[in-house]
């Protein structure tokens, strides 16, 4: 069965970066899009971003361009989210998740277990 | 990026009712809509994407419905294990989520 297992806690300065990873089983890794999700203590979910591990490309919601990155190792199956500059506002969970489809546009349908990562001083 | 509004951002039912929860976008989305359900401490749950195709498993209590711009998520009969929060998510690209329903008793 699909499998997306996350990287454990962070704690980070602000100012700092963080880079989280997201190894996937189950299924064929280049052709489903792999998406960040966060969610803030007490909050809703925040899309930030996909990648298409068969084309490399990534597209960022636009509040994120510029200080978040992901990519995919294709020969791991890992997927990576990367956010610099953090400030405190970005204490969240992070949450990798698989498209259900190859067909795109497809929605997620499958999710990491989630890394706390919180920003504090 | 597609601005989503969900509305409302709290609503109280009892076991039994028939509940409705909206999602406007600001420009259309060919139906590429999808529903989830979380409930605390748990990810989200896929309920209904294409608008209005139930995903495999999902009770048939559960309904999608809309096209354009404007999308709702209907809950026929309210089950105890249903009081959770409800987003929708749109994924075309970019993708963007709506802020969240509380479903309370």
């Amino acid at each position: 069965q699909v499998q997306l297992v996350q990287s454990g806690a962070e704690v980070k300065k602000p100012g700092s970066s963080v880079k989280v990873s997201c190894k996937t089983s189950g299924g064929s890794f280049s052709s489903y899009d792999i998406n960040w999700v966060r969610q803030a203590p007490g909050q809703g979910l925040e899309w930030m971003g996909r990648i298409i591990p068969l084309l490399g490309r990534a597209d960022y919601a636009q509040k994120f361009q510029g200080r978040v990155t992901i990519i995919a190792d294709r020969s791991t199956s890992t997927a990576y989210m990367e956010v610099n500059s953090l400030r405190s506002e970005d204490t969240a969970v992070y949450y990798c998740a698989r498209a259900i489809d190859v067909v795109v546009p497809s929605p997620i349908g499958y999710w990491g277990q989630g890394t706390a990562v919180t920003v504090s001083s | 990026d597609i601005q989503m509004t969900q509305s409302p951002s709290t609503l109280s039912a009892s076991v039994g009712d028939r509940v409705t929860i909206t999602c406007r976008a600001s420009q259309s989305l060919n139906n590429w809509l999808a529903w989830y359900q979380q409930k605390p401490g748990k990810v989200p749950k896929l309920l209904i994407y294409k608008a209005s195709t139930l995903e495999s498993g999902v009770p048939s209590r559960f309904s999608g419905s809309g096209s354009g711009t404007e999308f709702t998520l209907t809950i026929s009969s309210l089950q105890p294990d249903d009081f959770a929060t409800y987003y929708c998510l749109q994924y075309s690209s970019p993708s963007g989520f709506g802020q969240g329903t509380r479903l309370e008793i």
